[in-house]
């Protein structure tokens, strides 16, 4: 089974910063298939980036996902006050697996 | 618009089992796929099983084998996930989700991801 490590664990910035999400594979994760997804208080997960860099429809282009192999990214460019939130990586393969997620918080 | 309705919350006693419905509406519930996901309380975000409706044939972590069951009524549109043999460690809430897919760059594989969710189900195991 593929092991997610997220990091930080916590994230504080100010609103305008940029953020930077880790997500490191214990194996390579087949063909790219890395998903991120946001979630907030309360609410299923929202997903975001699909096959590690392609955003989903209606997701701001402040989004953006990179990497391959066993190290991605999760890049916010300009943080607003609706990003502060939890954010997983996850892989899908013959078994799912999710990070253990990154809180974006507000310093 | 595909949208996914999960069943009301439930209070199990420890040793006894649960079933959760998702019913969905929209989409294409036979070849769209459909997985089960939870999230205990204050924790991050763990898979439980996926079935795609057309080929009957559930996939579950190795965590659940032989605890959970996840089918899929056609005639109804609506999946089900059952756990059996409850313990206080399952109190969570459990999510159903989509599973779609989009054809990558150079047409040789597809992602997959998860991209309309339920509100989720609470499940609270106590005696």
């Amino acid at each position: 089974e593929i092991v997610l490590t997220q990091s930080p664990g916590t994230l504080s910035l100010s609103p305008g910063e940029r953020a930077t999400l880790s997500c490191r594979a214990s194996q390579s994760v087949s063909r790219n298939d890395l998903t991120w997804y946001q979630q907030k208080p309360g609410q299923a997960p929202r997903l975001l980036i699909y096959g590690a860099s392609n955003r989903a429809t209606g997701i701001p282009d402040r989004f953006s996902g990179s990497g391959s192999g066993t190290d991605f990214t999760l890049t916010i460019s300009s943080l607003e006050p609706e990003d502060f939130a939890v954010y997983f990586c996850q892989q899908y393969g013959t078994s799912v697996t999710f990070g253990g997620g990154t809180k974006v918080e507000i310093k | 618009q595909v949208q996914l309705v999960q069943s009301g919350a439930e209070v199990k006693k420890p040793g006894s089992s649960v079933k959760v419905s998702c019913r969905t509406s929209g989409g294409t519930f036979s070849t769209d796929g459909l997985t089960w996901v939870r999230q205990a309380p204050g924790q991050g975000l763990e898979w439980v099983g996926r079935i795609i409706p057309i080929l009957n044939k559930p996939n579950y972590a190795q965590k659940f084998l032989g605890r959970v069951t996840i089918t899929a009524d056609k005639s109804t549109t609506t999946a089900y996930m059952e756990l059996s043999s409850l313990r206080s460690e399952d109190t969570a809430i459990y999510f159903c989700a989509r599973v779609s897919q989009t054809l990558a760059p150079g047409g040789d594989h597809y992602y997959y991801y998860m991209d309309v969710w339920g509100k989720g189900t609470a499940v609270t195991v106590s005696s």
